[in-house]
This record gives C-alpha cells, structure tokens and sequence, in this order.
C-alpha cells in the first residue's frame, strides 16, 4: 500500500461550521505533514508531525487544529474559517526527514 | 520559510521535444524531490536525489542534485502531450526538521 488517503475530497463549509479533514497512510511512514494550497501557488508548509509529535508550526492561525492520533491517522479541525481559507488541503507522508514525501489527492475546501 | 526559485516560470514546447527546468535555493539542501501536479490532484514524485552530484533516470525523465547543494535541475527527454503539467522542485533543508519546501512551479504545456 504506497497511497496517502484524504477524506473528504471536497468539503463546503460555513464560516460558524466545525469540521475535520482526515488523513490516512499505511506505509509506515513517521512523518506527516498538513499543506494549503491556493491556485497556481506551490503548496505551503502548515504543520509537521514526526513520531506523532508536532515539530513544525509555520505560525498557522488557531482556527486550524492539527491532530495525530496515531501514526497512521492525522486530522486537521476546522473552525470559523473565513472565506479566504478556501483552497485545497494536501496531506503528505514521508518515512522519515530526508526521504522524499507522498501526497494524498487532497481536500477541495470552500468556506462560504 | 525557505525561497526555492524555480525557472522558467512557463513553458511552451512541441511534443517531442526536450525539457529542461532548474531550480535554485539560498541555503544548502539535504534532499531535492521533483514532483508533477494535474489540475485539483495533489503532487506525485517523480525523482528523490539524496547525495550532491547525484544524477538520477525515472524514463524520460532526469534530474541531478547540483554539487553545491543549492540547486537542482530536471529533463524530460522526448515530451508528450501527458507531461502537460505543473511542475515543482522541493527539498529539505539542514536545519534537520522535517521541513519540505517547495519551489515555485513551472507550468508545462505540450502542443501535439
């Protein structure tokens, strides 16, 4: 199994909602990682989680919530997101710091 | 975070032609990745360097790992109309998280 798994592929949501995004791989991989990406811009770090610990916060707004479970699963929680919020949500795994990442197909998000 | 410059910005080729594109860093990189990315899908790798001078084949496809750790360029030798894409570099820096930065993206197109 070499897939990054996201859940749900697209989500619209208003901005008093709370949802989650969810992530999931079984290649064993240590390290995983939540990105934003908005149109034609290259995807940007949000946080990094490796040994399920959080290393990495690239100062995200607390509306965003990361969450790792275990080391397969990682969620991101939502809430009172604003419309420019709205991009597509990659989740990425790699098996430790320096090995090259897999991405799930990502999260079309829509605040409305 | 990190400034990864990639060039060009965009291409216009022949299907059959080749493809060179490069990608350049302020800042020593431990690891270089070269991913393709389809309209609303996430990134899929195409190439992981881990050694400076390296030069690695995936088909058609080949990139190097510059001997000063602060670049990186990829080919595409004989294009098709299915290389029609985004492309970026990415890399992990020394400071030895997991940060993977990526680059800014050229946009291949392919006239048949």
């Amino acid at each position: 199994d070499t897939e990054v798994t996201q859940t749900p592929k697209h989500l619209v949501m208003g901005m008093t909602n709370k949802k989650s995004l969810k992530c999931e791989q079984h290649m064993g991989h240590r390290a995983m990682y939540w990105y934003k990406q908005k149109a034609k811009k290259p995807p940007e770090l949000m946080f990094v989680y490796s040994y399920e610990k959080l290393s990495i916060n690239e100062s995200v707004p607390s509306r965003f919530s990361p969450e790792c479970p275990n080391s397969s699963l990682l969620n991101l929680h939502l809430h009172a997101l604003q419309p420019e919020d709205s991009a597509l949500y990659l989740c990425a795994s790699s098996q430790d710091k320096i090995m090259g990442a897999f991405f799930g197909q990502g999260t079309r998000l829509t605040v409305v | 975070g990190q400034q990864l410059n990639q060039s060009p910005q965009s291409m216009f080729i022949q299907e059959g032609e080749d493809v060179s594109m490069n990608c350049t860093s302020s800042s020593i990189f431990n690891t270089w990745l070269w991913y393709k990315q389809d309209p609303g899908e996430g990134p899929v790798l195409l190439i992981a360097l881990y050694k400076a001078g390296e030069l690695t084949s995936n088909g058609r496809l080949t990139a190097q790992f510059g001997i000063t750790r602060k670049d990186s360029f990829l080919n595409i030798s004989a294009s098709i109309p299915s290389d029609v894409g985004i492309y970026f570099c990415a890399g992990h820096d020394q400071t030895g998280a997991n940060n993977l930065f990526f680059g800014t993206g050229t946009r291949l197109t392919v006239i048949p």
